[in-house]
């Protein structure tokens, strides 16, 4: 089954402890992105990668890193969380991510920061 | 940059009744389009895209949309709700300039009521 897969679903953690959610796609795409979401704000983008060690910053990326060392995996980083970082995450992957290409998304991952 | 605005945040109908999500986007290039939905605890699911090819665009479940240039209105119909719709959607607009992203609005939450 074509799919995006985030992990975890739902954390709760404290400020400045670093933890990394882990994104994984199993459509070969080449395209793969973060998303936060928060109410009345819609959907921003982190960190975006066009490849394979090919990573750019999106709108909201102060706080976040990302790697993309295989084509599959697109974890997103947050080195010392604080609290304006909860929110609800999201993952989402493209063939070429130009044009139509329909983004593919994962579940969501639910981050609370205290 | 491309930008669409989704007018009404909450917008209830009852059962059976039409569904009218409005979007209005904001682009100087002919605009790639998208509507997503997105149930509780779930990620976002691609009802509908505009391409160019034909300006009514039929989705998934019955949903459809119509792309009118004059209006620069991209606005999402159902003709009768029905109780599995309720949901958040979200227009989105393709952003050549920046991170090869989808540009999404804010939402607007479905409430269908019997």
């Amino acid at each position: 089954e074509a799919q995006v897969t985030q992990n975890p679903r739902y954390l709760i953690t404290v400020t400045g402890k670093k933890l990394t959610v882990t994104c994984s796609q199993n459509m070969n795409h080449e395209y793969m992105s973060w998303y936060r979401q928060d109410p009345g704000l819609g959907l921003r983008q982190i960190y975006y990668s066009m490849n394979v060690e090919v990573t750019d910053k999106g709108d909201v990326p102060e706080g976040y890193k990302v790697s993309r060392k295989e084509k599959r995996n697109f974890p997103l980083i947050l080195e010392s969380p604080s609290p304006n970082q909860t929110s609800l995450y999201f993952c989402a992957s493209s063939f070429s991510g130009r044009g139509s290409g329909e983004l593919f998304f994962g579940e969501g991952s639910r981050l609370t920061v205290l | 940059a491309q930008s669409v605005t989704q007018l009404g945040s909450h917008v209830s109908v009852s059962e059976g009744a039409l569904v009218l999500l409005r979007c209005n986007y904001s682009s100087s290039v002919p605009p790639y389009l998208f509507w997503y939905v997105q149930y509780p605890n779930q990620g976002l699911q691609l009802l509908l895209k505009y391409t160019s090819a034909a300006t009514l665009v039929k989705g998934i479940n019955g949903f459809e949309a119509e792309f009118k240039k004059s209006e620069t209105s991209f606005h999402l119909t159902k003709p009768s709700a029905h109780m599995s719709d309720a949901a958040e959607y979200f227009c989105a607009v393709y952003n050549s300039n920046s991170g090869y992203a989808l540009n999404f609005g804010k939402g607007t939450s479905l409430l269908v009521t019997p």
